[in-house]
């Protein structure tokens, strides 16, 4: 089955600074790449996702790209605000297994103001 | 609300006790998923159905646990004689068959005594 990884678990960055969070992914049919932002006692939000015929994506803030050579992708978080504080899950799926989402383990992002 | 929605969203139990939680996806959604959260870690895939279909259980899913969907629209996940172990958030998503993105409830969190 498919294995995610992700790195790092915890990510402290300033207000205003840039935050990357890396996942590498084992299952060369994977082809679906979305994100989530679980806040605490919150469900998992879908913040973006990426197909695998795409190299990369943006959506204001935030943008995911994509090298399906290496089989991993990141998420980039650009002029972080307090409100980007939460934790953020990748996970991998493939149209073969129906769509079902193998998670990363998260990364606990904090925004200091 | 017309997002997916769970019931109850908090049940505490003794060990051995049955319990029963509920999922009633968004309206139109035929594909519904649940999963297993433990406190640190991503979700965890359990099972899904297609309409009232149950098309695949992970070996998670050990016998105790049990889901229907009977008419393809809301569903229940039943653990018999639960354990310790079982304490977790229980997460359910759906979408529509098709299509990647799954929307999650706020899920049922558990705790076995």
């Amino acid at each position: 089955g498919e294995n995610v990884e992700q790195h790092p678990s915890t990510l402290s960055v300033q207000e205003g600074d840039s935050a990357v969070i890396k996942c590498t992914y084992s299952d060369s049919a994977s082809n679906y790449f979305p994100w989530y932002k679980q806040e605490l006692g919150k469900r998992p939000q879908l913040i973006i996702d990426i197909r695998s015929n795409v190299g990369e994506k943006k959506d204001q803030r935030i943008a995911v790209t994509l090298n399906k050579t290496a089989k991993h992708f990141s998420l980039h978080i650009t002029e972080t605000q307090p409100e980007d504080s939460a934790v953020y899950f990748c996970a991998a799926s493939s149209w073969s297994n129906d769509y079902k989402l193998s998670f990363g383990a998260g990364t606990t992002v904090t925004v200091r103001a | 609300d017309t997002g997916v929605s769970q019931n109850p969203r908090h049940k505490i139990t003794k060990r051995g006790q049955n319990v029963t939680f509920r999922c009633d996806p968004i309206s139109e959604h035929n594909r519904l998923y649940w999963y297993r959260q433990t406190l640190g870690q991503g979700p965890e895939f359990l099972t899904y159905f297609q309409n009232e279909a149950q098309l695949e259980k992970s070996r998670l899913l050990s016998d105790r646990f049990s889901a229907e969907r009977p008419k393809g629209s809301f569903s229940t996940l039943e653990i018999q004689r639960t354990e310790q172990g079982d304490s977790a958030m229980y997460l359910c998503a759906s979408s529509l068959a098709g299509y990647n993105e799954q929307f999650f409830g706020p899920g049922t969190r558990l705790t076995v005594l």
